[in-house]
């Protein structure tokens, strides 16, 4: 069975400093999302990472997959406080699944002037 | 940019009643799912569907739940006899392939 964890499960964070989430998966899997969810709001993708070594960078985020560690990190550089969300980072089942995605319990972060 | 459109965005039920939660998904897209979220916890998975069956579901998605593609735009769950615990946010997507999501809006489902 294929199992997501994340840490930290909560991050309060200044303004200007940088952070790392962190993702690990259970099994092999062939495809990892990180998604941004806002307060009462829906899933919103920010990174798609398909292969080994992958890395994905848009504005102060980026990610990365190590398929061998079965690890992705998402590091945020420079944190301003229009980040503060709950980021997911969700995996796919290797092999044929029909798509679905099996979530992490989320990060939520705080970014503090 | 297409969206995933959900209907409604809140829904309040009492207990025992039945609920249809109707999504309208990208219209070249070929895979649906509705996933749900119980309030300040993690996606689940309920069910895929692809070519008009149920391609894979969840230990979650049991004898209450079903879906349905009526007319080949809206895509449909259907909760029978609901719960207390059945309250939450469900989210609709939909792909061209097995790479690329969009998420509805979500409907809030309150059970009372």
């Amino acid at each position: 069975e294929l199992k997501v964890e994340q840490n930290p499960l909560f991050l309060s964070m200044q303004e200007g400093k940088n952070y790392t989430i962190y993702c690990n998966y259970s099994t092999t899997s062939d495809r990892l999302y990180w998604y941004r969810q806002d307060p009462g709001k829906s899933l919103e993708s920010l990174f798609v990472l398909l292969s080994n070594g992958a890395v994905k960078q848009e504005g102060r985020l980026m990610a990365s997959l190590d398929t061998k560690a079965r690890l992705s990190t998402l590091h945020i550089t420079a944190a301003v406080h229009d980040l503060s969300a709950t980021y997911f980072c969700a995996v796919g089942s290797e092999g044929g699944s029909q798509g679905n995605l099996i979530f992490g319990k989320g990060t939520k972060l705080s970014v503090k002037p | 940019e297409p969206e995933v459109t959900q209907t409604p965005s809140h829904q309040v039920t009492q207990m025992g009643q039945e609920v249809i939660l109707r999504c309208v998904p990208i219209s070249n897209h070929l895979y649906f799912y509705w996933y749900r979220q119980i309030l300040g916890q993690k996606v689940e998975f309920l069910v895929s569907f692809y070519n008009n069956e149920i391609s894979e579901k969840s230990e979650i998605f049991d004898d209450q739940f079903s879906v349905e593609r009526p007319d080949g735009s809206n895509f449909t769950l259907k909760i029978r006899s609901t719960k207390l615990e059945d309250s939450a946010m469900y989210f609709c997507a939909s792909s061209m392939t097995l790479y690329g999501y969009t998420f509805g809006s979500g409907t809030r489902l309150t059970v009372v």
